[in-house]
């Protein structure tokens, strides 16, 4: 079974500073991590995506995510965000288990970029 | 647009009517999944479908609640008698088989009253 946490639901910032939105999750076979926004009222962008190799991703839109398996974390970052940033953030894990290709999101971050 | 396509975008039944919702994947994909988001929350998967396949329905409730992917078509979602609890968002998404990232539609968002 995989579970994901999102250890928080809102995080507030002000224009132009970092940002971290934290991501843990639980699986028992290999994993392939996601973080997808979503905007109100619209489906869900995929950010950036973590299936092997390099354990810092690069993302649209100037995030970034690290993968560390010992934490099993998948963290996303940006140094500095902008208002159009706002919006809420979903992780995501996949796993390779036999026909389970469904993928298991956490239950959101909402990022509010303040002027 | 090559991207995943839902219609209707909004739609209102009242308790007791069926629900028909429709997903078109993204060109070239043949594997189909449908996620629901209730209000305030995150998205629970549904089902996942190939082509005239149901590889996974665990997600899906026991009762009143079917999907297909016909050969040619769309894929439905079909809920039947609805009740209030049905209201949510549900989103499909699709992805080409191969890997495991999946390209989302813009989500139906059923209202019953």
């Amino acid at each position: 079974a995989q579970s994901v946490t999102q250890l928080d639901s809102q995080v507030p910032v002000f224009e132009e500073a970092p940002v971290e939105l934290r991501c843990n999750y639980s699986s028992s076979v290999s994993v392939y991590l996601f973080w997808y926004v979503q905007y109100p009222n619209q489906g869900l962008q995929l950010l950036l995506k973590y299936l092997s190799g390099s354990t810092l991703v690069k993302g649209i839109n100037g995030f970034e995510a690290e993968f560390n398996k010992s934490q099993t974390s998948f963290h996303l970052r940006k140094p500095s965000v902008h208002i159009s940033d706002t919006a809420e953030y979903f992780c995501a894990v996949g796993g390779s288990s036999g026909s389970a290709r469904q993928l298991t999101f956490g239950s959101g971050t909402q990022l509010t970029v303040l002027p | 647009n090559a991207g995943v396509m839902q219609n209707p975008r909004h739609l209102v039944r009242r308790r007791g009517q069926e629900a028909r919702l429709r997903c078109s994947p993204m060109k070239g994909h043949s594997h189909v999944y449908w996620y629901r988001q209730l209000p305030e929350e995150g998205l629970k998967f549904m089902v996942y479908l190939q082509k005239e396949n149901i590889i996974d329905e665990s997600g899906m409730p026991k009762e009143r609640f079917s999907a297909e992917f016909p050969k040619e078509g769309p894929s439905i979602l079909r809920i039947q008698q609805v009740v209030r609890g049905d209201s949510a968002a549900y989103f499909c998404a699709s992805s080409n088989g191969l890997s495991y990232e999946q390209y989302f539609g813009p989500g139906t968002r059923l209202t019953v009253t």
